[in-house]
Parts: C-alpha cells; structure tokens; sequence
C-alpha cells in the first residue's frame, strides 16, 4: 500500500458527461501529480499541484482541469467526455515535488467512456 | 524535450531465465533514472532508482546501471520467476522545477513456468 488513495477505482460515464476523479496524497505529502494511462499514449503527464498551487502542466486537455484543496487532496475534473478520454488515470504524490523526494502512486481510476 | 525509449514487449520468458529490458534515454544533464513495475490491476511501484552516473539500483533481485555513455539504464535479473509477470517501465525525473517523471513506453513481462 503507498499511502495514496484514489477513488473511485472504476468509473463508466456516457460520452458529454463530467466526472471528478479523486486522490488523497500521503500524509505529509504536498505535492499531487497526475497521469493519464492509455493503450496508444501510454503514461503522459497532465498537471502538478504543490501546496494548493498549480506548479506544472503537461498534456492536459482544455476539457480537463484540476484543483488541490486545502486539506491536500486533489481532483481531476474531465468533461465533455469522449471516448478517448476512455483510460487509467494515476495520481502520485511526494513531500516537496523536489528531486530529492520520492513520487508514490495510487491505483488509479479507471475511465471507461461508452 | 526529455524522453525514454524502452525496449517492445511483450517478453516471454521461462522460470529462471536471464532478463533483459533495454531503456535508453534522452535528456540535458543527468537526471534520477527509475524502473517501475505495474503489476496487473495495480498501480506503479517504485522498483529501484539510480541518481548519478555508474550508480547501481538494486531491489528484489534487479539492477540497473546508469550509464552517461550510452545513455542507457537497462533493467537485469539473473533469474526470473512467475512473479515478475508484470509491466515494467522506465523514467527519468525532470530537472525543472517540476521534477516530474518522464515515462518510456512499459515493456509487459511475461514468465512461464
């Protein structure tokens, strides 16, 4: 168990629908990242949170967006869903976002988008 | 930008062979290099890392050597059993204020009895 904890583990949503996926980081931990795991993009990063502010973007879609709350835990928001929005989606979390620390992942919620 | 290549898989393997997964990797500077491993339904577990050039990770019977020559951090295990049937992947950790991880593209295992 790595102490990050991502819910739901499973989600099916119709196409032009909006979820919130969830992620609780390790206690202690400050910095939240999220990836996005596909068959034909493999794991791509999206977006970085560190203590409530975003530090980082990556290949994340104007249709997604992110917050991480005060108590530190994050959530990734997808909408207008489409099908290839259809993927495992893992959050990871370390002490400072520093090169000196450790990333732990969650288990991912898996998006199936029908 | 930063990238990894990471050897197809998948790889088939019987008890007890040698492993061989190649990672090579593209990048300024010398970032940490790490091996992660998804075991099905799970998530990523760090498997082992290396910070500098010629270090050695090690854990569970792996190891990978950072190599600057060949820009390489290739993933050994003498002798592989069942239990390592798994996706393995390579990365490298961003130097930029970010520090995220950069991920080849997972080379799925595969140990037969």
């Amino acid at each position: 168990d790595s102490g990050v904890t991502q819910t739901p583990k499973h989600l099916i949503t119709a196409t032009g629908q909006r979820v919130t996926l969830r992620c609780s980081p390790r206690s202690g931990d400050l910095s939240v990242y999220w990836y996005q795991q596909s068959l034909d993009q493999g794991l791509q990063f999206l977006i970085q949170y560190y203590n409530g502010e975003e530090r980082a973007k990556g290949n994340i879609l104007e249709r997604f967006s992110a917050q991480q709350f005060p108590d530190l835990h994050s959530e990734l928001n997808l909408s207008s869903l489409e099908l290839g929005d259809s993927a495992l989606y893992f959050c990871a979390s370390s002490f400072t976002g520093t090169g000196n620390t450790e990333a732990f992942f969650g288990q991912g919620t898996r998006l199936t988008v029908v | 930008g930063n990238s990894v290549t990471q050897m197809e898989g998948p790889v088939t393997l019987s008890e007890e062979a040698f492993l061989t997964i190649n990672c090579t990797y593209t990048a300024t500077g010398y970032p940490s290099l790490f091996w992660y491993v998804q075991y099905p339904g799970e998530g990523l577990q760090l498997l082992l890392k290396a910070t500098k050039a010629d270090d050695k990770g090690s854990n569970k019977g792996f190891e990978a050597t950072y190599r600057k020559e060949t820009t390489s951090f290739h993933l050994e295990k003498g002798s592989v059993q069942v239990s390592d049937s798994a996706v393995y992947f390579c990365a490298l950790r961003e130097m930029d204020s970010s520090y995220k991880l950069i991920f080849g593209s997972g080379t799925r295992l595969l140990v037969r009895p």
